[in-house]
């Protein structure tokens, strides 16, 4: 079975671009979560989705960050615009159903460079 | 609230060497899930073991095992007969129904294995 896709895989942009990531999730899974890490904040929980809406978005940086989930099998995160300190890996990771016992499933990652 | 503490920023150990990674954790809810990842220099988020906390016997997956401590509240990852490959950054997670089934991560453990 295929993971989580997440495309790009790299990103290099200037400063002011817009950035969109996007993230296919495991086939049956209807929580998708989006996480930044850095090396200097770790792994922060940005927003996630359960059936397609947005439950908990308190983690998103401010407004030039958005992201949607338009339908079961896809979702993208948009920066606009791109500041350079928005660097980092972006990952996107699903679960299947609620419940303590299901664990998220991550894909690879992308990794952004603003410069 | 911090959630997941894990207090080794580094571990070093001997290859064939068994090693404890600590992770405490902190919640109100009787049903939660306990979850260790494993992240590689290549950087991807790899799943490797779950406890529930209704679960009577520790869990193990291969040379993975979880001790875990519910009075204590904490869920230790021991590895066993270490290889060069468990060098890795790794991270302690829970889910909890009553916080909207996010999951929450430590700081991670960074493992070296030393030949």
């Amino acid at each position: 079975d295929a993971g989580v896709i997440q495309s790009p895989r790299h990103e290099v942009t200037e400063m002011g671009q817009e950035v969109t990531l996007r993230c296919k999730p495991i086939s049956g899974h209807d929580y998708l979560f989006w996480y930044r890490q850095t090396m200097m904040r770790g792994l922060e929980l940005l927003i996630y989705f359960n059936n397609n809406v947005p439950i908990d978005d308190s983690g998103m940086p401010e407004d030039r960050f958005s992201a949607k989930m338009p339908n079961a099998s896809f979702s993208t995160l948009k920066i606009q615009p791109s500041e350079p300190r928005d660097s980092a890996v972006y990952f996107c990771a699903s679960s299947f159903r609620s419940g303590p016992n299901q664990p998220q499933h991550f894909g690879d990652g992308t990794r952004l460079s603003i410069l | 609230a911090q959630k997941i503490t894990q207090t080794q920023p580094g571990m070093f150990v001997q290859e064939k060497e068994a090693v404890t990674l600590d992770c405490t954790y902190d919640t109100s809810d009787p049903s939660y899930g306990l979850f260790w990842y494993k992240q590689p220099s290549s950087g991807e988020m790899i799943f490797l073991i779950y406890q529930g906390s209704y679960d009577q016997q520790n869990a193990t997956e291969g040379r993975y095992s979880l001790n875990f401590q519910k009075a204590r509240k904490s869920a230790n990852l021991v590895i066993s007969a270490s290889q060069l490959g468990d060098s890795a950054m790794y991270f302690c997670a829970m889910r909890a129904t009553n916080t909207g089934n996010q999951f929450y991560f430590g700081t991670g453990t960074s493992l070296t294995v030393i030949p």
